[in-house]
Formats: C-alpha cells, structure tokens, sequence
C-alpha cells in the first residue's frame, strides 16, 4: 500500500461548481500534512497547510480526519485559474522526516 | 532571490552519458530533499539530507545515482550511465528543522535522455 494514495482524476468541473479530493495516508504516526498545487511542468507550490481543527483560506478548506487516516480539500466557487494538479503531503515523523508526495489530482474547470 | 534554485533547468544528454546536477536551497534550511517526476505522477521521493548527512534513500535510487551534499549547504545529484527511463524532472525542496513546516521547492531540473 502506498504511503500516501490521491484519486489521480480528472475532476473536469463546471466554473462555479463546488469540488472535493480527498488523500489517505497509511502511517497512523503522520504529524503534518499540506496540500500543494502543481500547475503544468512547474514546481509543486504550498496551498496551504492542515490543521487538525480544519482551515480555511477564501475559496479554500482544508479537513484533517485522524481518525480515518485521510485528509480533504473543497473548493468551492471553481475558477478556471483553479486548474491544475492538487498534491497532498504528508510529514512523516521520526528521524527522518520524510515528506511523501501523493499522486496528484488534476482538476479541469470548465467555461 | 531568495529561493530554492536548481541548475540546469534543461539537459539533453545522450544514453550512457553522466548528468550532475546542482540544488542550492534557502541558506537557513537544514533539511534538504531530491525527488524525481515523470507526467502525469507525484515527486517521488528519491534521497533525504540534513545537513550534509544523507539520512535516507529511496529504492528507486539504484547505484547509477549519487548525491552528496559536502558542506550542508548546495547538494549534487549525479546520474552514471544514463538511461532513457532516468527521462523525467528532477525536483530539490528544503525546510527547516521544524516538521511541521512546508517545503520549498526549485523550478526543477528537466532531463531528456535520447
């Protein structure tokens, strides 16, 4: 099983609409987690990070649920400008601190 | 610029030849990482510096790749013997010691093997 597991998509999503991705991760010990955006054959960027109470950053919340191992990102109000690749991170804890990278998932939003 | 760069940005080299490339992260960031990424796939993790020990590497890192980062500041990732599966972008991220901060990355080193 993969550390960290995305749906790769494609979310092709109407302007306006409302979407949601969710990430699992498979160490229970994970401390940290981040959603970063990936527009095409350019850096991974910070979206922003998540917070065990959940944030929100405008169009933007982000959801950590430890209990079920996963963490969630809504957008709503979808801009065409939101198009692009969604990276979930997650920190691993320990020495190491390895950062793992999900797969991705593309969203496409539509006129 | 204060940022995380990496150089070359580009590199066509021919099957069988060595590649190096160079990463110079955020000076304060102790915590520096490579990753690899082909399309339509996530960065995969391939080595994990802090400082200048090299405290974890993938299995994805066969013997041909080496990395090395001497005074714990820019780190090399080196590929022998090219190969046209190693076609892909190679990423350089670094963080602080505080893990529950994100990581920077470079613009990322594009390599063609041909």
């Amino acid at each position: 099983r993969k550390e960290v597991e995305q749906d790769p998509g494609p979310f092709n999503v109407p302007e306006g609409a409302t979407v949601a991705f969710n990430c699992t991760y498979s160490n229970s010990a994970s401390q940290s987690f981040f959603w970063y955006r990936q527009d095409c054959r350019k850096e991974p960027k910070l979206l922003m990070s998540v917070y065990s109470s959940g944030n929100e950053d405008g169009r933007f919340t982000a959801q950590l649920n430890r209990a079920s191992q996963y963490i969630s990102l809504l957008i709503r109000d979808s801009k065409l400008s939101d198009s692009a690749t969604y990276l979930c991170v997650v920190n691993r804890p320990g020495g190491y601190q390895k950062v793992t990278f999900g797969t991705g998932t593309k969203l496409q939003v539509i006129p | 610029d204060t940022g995380v760069s990496q150089d070359p940005r580009h590199k066509i080299t021919k099957r069988g030849q060595n590649v190096t490339f160079r990463c110079d992260p955020i000076s304060e960031h102790n915590r520096l990482y490579w990753y690899r990424q082909t399309l339509g796939q996530g960065p995969e993790f391939l080595t994990y510096f802090q400082n200048e020990a090299q405290l974890e590497k993938s299995r994805l890192l066969s013997d041909r790749f080496s990395a090395e980062r001497p005074k714990g500041s820019f780190s090399t990732l080196e590929i022998q013997r090219t190969e046209q599966g190693d076609s892909a972008m190679y990423l350089c991220a670094s963080r602080v010691s505080d893990m529950n901060t994100e990581a920077f990355f470079g613009q990322g080193t594009r390599l063609t093997v041909v």
